[in-house]
């Protein structure tokens, strides 16, 4: 069974710090198919990411993408006030997987 | 482009859903795009329930293949969703949203409509 893992499950930082996000996967997967998205409470999820480290339109430079085969990253690199959300992955393995999210807070 | 969800936000246990996602914006019927129904259990992760092409090529999630039906209009612009034997675990945000057909990734996204089941 394909699965991905977050890590971590909460990421407790301060504004103007720098958050690193994980996706792991169990199996190899194509780099062309990974994506991010950012929600905040009550919305609907918002493209970060795609084809691994493609900003989607209007995405701030701040955030960036990484990795291949089964380990991917999101990286933000000067958290703002707007970046404290939660944050999931996605891959495609014959259908599309979400990862179970990594919840970004104010520490 | 932006999509919208209309459908019942209470549903009895053992019926069936029917949600429908309406475009606006933009055309249903462009060959890049497919569009897809994903739902999210109240504070659980996203998951992905099917997803169809304009001209009517269905993909399912394969645990929830056998009591979803996944369809497109394109004279009326839009496509809908229909999940049978509803149980308390069918309850959800039930979201639409465009696939992109190179990337494989979903945007833009509907405003999710909650739905209940519950007698």
């Amino acid at each position: 069974e394909f699965v991905l893992t977050q890590s971590p499950g909460t990421l407790s930082l301060s504004p103007g710090e720098r958050a690193t996000l994980s996706c792991r996967a169990t199996q190899t997967l194509s780099s062309s198919f990974s994506a991010w998205y950012q929600q905040k409470p009550g919305q609907a999820p918002r493209l970060l990411i795609y084809s691994t480290s493609t900003r989607a339109a209007g995405v701030p430079d701040r955030f960036s993408g990484s990795g291949s085969g089964t380990d991917f990253t999101l990286t933000i690199t000067r958290l703002e006030p707007d970046d404290f959300a939660v944050y999931y992955c996605q891959q495609y393995d014959y259908s599309p997987l979400f990862g179970q999210g990594t919840k970004v807070e104010i520490k | 482009l932006q999509l919208q969800e209309s459908g019942p936000g209470l549903v009895k246990p053992s019926e069936t859903l029917s949600l429908t996602c309406t475009l606006s914006g933009g055309s249903i019927s462009s060959s890049d795009h497919y569009w897809g129904w994903i739902r999210q259990s109240p504070g659980k992760e996203l998951d992905w329930i099917a997803s169809i092409y304009y001209s009517g090529s269905t993909y399912y999630n394969p645990s929830l293949k056998s009591r979803v039906t996944i369809s497109v209009d394109t004279s009326r612009n839009h496509f809908s969703l229909k999940l049978s034997s509803l149980t308390a675990a069918d309850t959800a945000v039930y979201y639409c949203a465009r696939l992109d057909g190179s990337s494989l990734s979903f945007d833009p996204w509907g405003q999710g409509t909650l739905v209940t089941v519950s007698s």
